[in-house]
């Protein structure tokens, strides 16, 4: 079965990067069937998709994130990661992992989430 | 970028079908995808490909995709079906995962 696992800092101070990890578990983030992703959700807000990576490496992001989001992938410790550089207290949300299968464009397994607050 | 439009919300009786709707432009020219999201859950892909279940989701979510509007359709709500519903579709000129705002499935 496959699992993904969200961890990093649950509190994160303004102007610093925000740096997130997702764990995979019953699959490998080699496989070149899958890309990997993150999406978030403010608090009483919707969905927001930030980006995703490909195990080559390659990656594409949310215009709107682009210039501050970078994700990537360690084939190694089958995991992949975000930063997020620059936050402000609008970069305060729920982060979830997810993943996509190639050829496919919705994401078909996600993880629990992991809460990041911005704030001094 | 490609938007899509949702209504805040929809309120609907036990035992009654509910319909939620997601607006764009020519988005029939899309696939469209939806997630149920429980409060302090994750989201959970209902529909993929305007009207393909995965795994494990009752017969009684289906969608349609038309147009300019996609629908999931819930032939016969259950107290447990109440939640957010968001739709997605991919947007190719950008490689971008979109979202639409979100509906909230409320009992009568």
């Amino acid at each position: 079965q496959v699992q993904l696992r969200e961890s990093g800092p649950g509190l994160v101070k303004p102007s610093e990067t925000l740096s997130l990890t997702c764990s995979v578990s019953g699959v490998s983030v080699s496989s070149g069937a899958y890309f990997w992703g993150w999406v978030r959700q403010p608090p009483g807000k919707g969905l927001e998709w930030i980006g995703t990576v490909f195990y080559t490496g390659s990656a594409h992001y949310n215009p709107s994130l682009q210039s501050r989001a970078t994700v990537s992938v360690d084939v190694s410790n089958n995991q992949f990661s975000l930063r997020l550089t620059s936050v402000t207290a609008a970069d305060t949300a729920v982060y979830y992992c997810a993943r996509r299968r190639s050829g496919r464009h919705y994401l078909d397994v996600w993880g629990k989430g992991t809460t990041v607050t911005v704030s001094s | 970028s490609y938007v899509l439009t949702q209504p805040p919300s929809v309120s609907v009786a036990p035992g009654e079908p509910a319909s939620i709707t997601c607006a764009g432009d020519n988005i029939g020219n899309r696939r469209v995808h939806w997630y149920q999201q429980k409060p302090g859950q994750a989201p959970v892909l209902v529909i993929y490909n305007d009207s393909d279940r995965p795994s494990g989701i009752p017969e009684r979510f289906s969608g349609a995709n038309s147009g300019n509007t996609a629908t999931l359709t819930i032939s016969r709500v259950e107290a447990g079906d109440e939640a957010d519903y968001f739709c997605q579709v991919w947007d190719n000129p950008t490689d971008s995962v979109v979202f639409g705002a979100g509906t909230n499935l409320a009992g009568l």
